[in-house]
């Protein structure tokens, strides 16, 4: 079955980008039955969808985040990718990457987490 | 900023059942848009529970089911027993965010 890992920093200042990878394995990126995503969840708080990209490059995201968003998709690596810039400490949660359903929307597989904490 | 409401805390003894809602609008669950379900063990990631409305993905116990009416949805955990301890999530599309949101959570407890 699918796995995804995330990596990337565990600690990133405040007004610097946040940058996170999702690695896959036992599936493709390139599936035309899902889409890619980033979900968080601040600590003790409930998930929130960050965005998310179907292989072709076409995207997604949430409208409050979405000046400071970034998804992108690498098919040669089986990897997606997350950019957040302009952090504060109101960013720092867990951040999920996940497998999303391309015609109901629910999301079949997680990663494990990562916590990212913003502070200086 | 969720757009689908959950009550904050259930509880039951064991053995009882359990039913958990999950408010929505016309521009998510009332727009027919599926519902799916989510459970979160303490410091784990969420596993898919119900998946479109009222579907069970394989290894989930039949003790879980989901429903859907109008703007809201529910899922009812029944026998409840200690393992089902946990943090609910309810999820759908919304056309209004051209995305999917969560609900706002619900922590099962037993007592």
């Amino acid at each position: 079955q699918v796995q995804l890992q995330e990596s990337g920093p565990g600690l990133v200042k405040p007004s610097e980008t946040l940058s996170l990878t999702c690695t896959v394995s036992g599936g493709s990126v390139s599936s035309s039955s899902y889409y890619w995503s980033w979900i968080r969840q601040p600590p003790g708080k409930g998930l929130e969808w960050i965005a998310y990209s179907f292989y072709s490059g076409s995207t997604n995201y949430n409208p409050s985040l979405k000046s400071r968003v970034t998804i992108s998709v690498d098919t040669s690596n089986n990897q997606f990718s997350l950019k957040l810039s302009s952090v504060t400490a109101a960013d720092t949660a867990v951040y999920y990457c996940a497998r999303v359903g391309y015609s109901g929307y629910e999301v079949d597989s997680w990663g494990q987490g990562t916590l990212v904490t913003v502070s200086s | 900023q969720s757009v689908l409401t959950q009550p904050p805390s259930v509880s039951g003894a064991p053995g009882q059942r359990v039913t958990i809602s999950c408010t929505g609008s016309s521009s998510n669950i009332g727009a027919g848009y599926d519902v799916h379900w989510y459970q979160q063990l303490p410091g784990t990631a969420p596993k898919l529970l119900i998946y479109g409305n009222s579907n069970r993905p394989s290894g989930v116990p039949d003790r879980f089911s989901g429903s859907k009416s109008g703007t809201s949805a529910s899922l009812a955990i029944t026998g409840l027993q200690a393992e089902d301890e946990a943090d609910y999530y309810c999820q759908s599309y919304d056309s209004r965010m051209s995305g999917y949101v969560f609900g706002t959570g619900t922590k099962v407890t037993v007592l």
